[in-house]
């Protein structure tokens, strides 16, 4: 197992653009989670799925932000309309059951010009 | 809800050296508690964790931490530092229950050991 795969590494986009993320957790996971980190600040939790449910979504999720699990294997994360705020780490984190804690991909690091 | 505060934005210690990186926590339910580590441009690791049991416990690579329940907090210990230990790290809390839950991050401690 590869672990949690997140791609792209990297992506600038301009104001107003769309932007997707993608995240490969590992295969027996049933839990998916997504985190934004900015600089110098923890993550803050935005979304979790069990399998393919979305079950918990922070208020830090506006209304342009959607997130899907379909088939409970591989998640996705777009931003519509990117502002200059959206710019930070989106992290995802995969676990079997809580008290395991998470395994972290190495993160998609949104710049938004 | 659970809440998490880390006393320290930055520690900088010389190698050898012991470190404390302090963490208190504030939670109405029963909590999980973690230490995460994040070296540069990488994703967090998981470090140690508390569930139950006894409350000392040991990462593979020297750092212990202990639960304080009266004091409701999770300081991560390390007896000497090496330079590879310079990092950021993060202190977490879950709340025991079933269905959903999140994890709770504090905003880190930054860890710079100097030679």
């Amino acid at each position: 197992d590869t672990g949690v795969s997140q791609d792209p590494r990297h992506k600038i986009t301009k104001r107003g653009q769309n932007v997707t993320f993608r995240c490969d957790p590992i295969s027996e996971h049933n839990r998916l989670y997504w985190y934004r980190q900015t600089l110098g600040q923890g993550p803050e939790f935005l979304t979790y799925f069990q399998n393919e449910a979305q079950l918990e979504k922070s208020r830090l999720l506006s209304n342009r932000f959607s997130a899907e699990r379909p088939k409970g294997s591989f998640s996705t994360l777009e931003i519509q309309r990117t502002e200059q705020g959206d710019s930070a780490m989106y992290l995802c984190a995969s676990s079997l059951v809580q008290s395991y804690g998470y395994t972290f991909g190495s993160g998609t690091r949104l710049t938004v010009v | 809800a659970q809440s998490v505060t880390q006393l320290d934005s930055q520690v900088p210690v010389f190698e050898e050296a012991p470190v404390e990186l302090r963490c208190n926590y504030s939670s109405s339910v029963s909590v999980y508690l973690f230490w995460y580590v994040q070296y540069p441009n990488q994703g967090l690791q998981l470090l140690l964790k508390y569930l139950s049991g006894s409350t000392l416990v040991k990462s593979i690579n020297g750092f212990e931490a202990e639960f304080n329940k009266s004091q409701t907090s999770f300081h991560l210990r390390k007896p000497s530092v090496h330079i590879s230990d310079t990092a950021e790290y993060f202190c977490a809390v879950s709340a025991r229950r079933e269905g959903g839950f999140k994890t709770i991050f504090g905003a880190g401690t930054r860890l710079f050991v100097k030679a």
